[in-house]
């Protein structure tokens, strides 16, 4: 079944404590992204990456990493994470830069920093 | 920066009512996209929307793209519950690759 997987899904955290929440697609894309969802906010877009070891800054990068190093993986890291990163996050995916292309959603990870 | 403003924020109707969700900017976009999302699940893409003053229909969605391409519109015919969910449109932020979503529309169809 073609799909966007992203883990943990829930992850409750404290403040400083790096994490990282993965991000895999099986359908060969070369475009991925990362988004927060925030009430009232709408989507963010926080990275992205055209293709292998070809990523970008999105809106709101700050405090964020990602690195692209397989086609299929874009793990998303928070080196400290801070109580403002508390989000719903999405990874996306589709098959070109080309942005009339279809994104593909993860089904989202839910985070909580304390 | 450019912004997409959706309205309204919220909507709550009959089923059976008709309605319109508007998404306006005061840039240009080289295209719109129109997700739904529901609750627990990432956004799932309904239509592209590509040249300006196209017009398509999804069923009882209809989309329209304005001729100036700053704008677009979701009209709904004769909503149902299932209709229920986040309406957000989205769009290429000019000369990049990024994605700039709007602030959704809630949406929620009363039986």
């Amino acid at each position: 079944e073609a799909q966007v997987t992203q883990n943990p899904r829930y992850l409750i955290t404290v403040t400083g404590k790096k994490l990282t929440v993965t991000c895999s697609q099986n359908m060969n894309h070369e475009y991925m992204s990362w988004y927060r969802q925030d009430p009232g906010l709408g989507l963010r877009q926080i990275y992205y990456s055209m293709n292998v070891e070809v990523t970008d800054k999105g809106d709101v990068p700050e405090g964020y990493k990602v690195s692209r190093k397989e086609k299929r993986n874009f793990p998303l890291i928070l080196e400290s994470p801070s109580p403002n990163q508390t989000s719903l996050y999405f990874c996306a995916s589709s098959p070109s830069p080309v942005l009339q292309e279809t994104q593909y959603f993860g089904p989202g990870t839910r985070l909580l920093v304390l | 920066t450019q912004l997409l403003e959706q309205s309204p924020q919220f909507l709550s109707i009959q089923e059976g009512e008709n309605l319109t969700v508007y998404c306006n900017s005061s840039s240009v976009f080289s295209s719109l996209q129109w997700y739904r999302q529901e609750p627990g699940e990432g956004p799932v893409l309904l239509v592209t929307v590509v040249t300006g003053g196209e017009v398509k229909k999804l069923k009882r969605l209809t989309f329209q793209f304005g001729d100036a391409r700053k704008d677009s519109s979701l009209h709904i015919t004769a909503a149902q519950p299932g209709d229920t969910g986040l309406y957000l449109c989205a769009g290429e932020a000019s000369g990049t690759y990024k994605y700039i979503f709007g602030t959704g529309t809630r949406l929620k169809v009363l039986a």
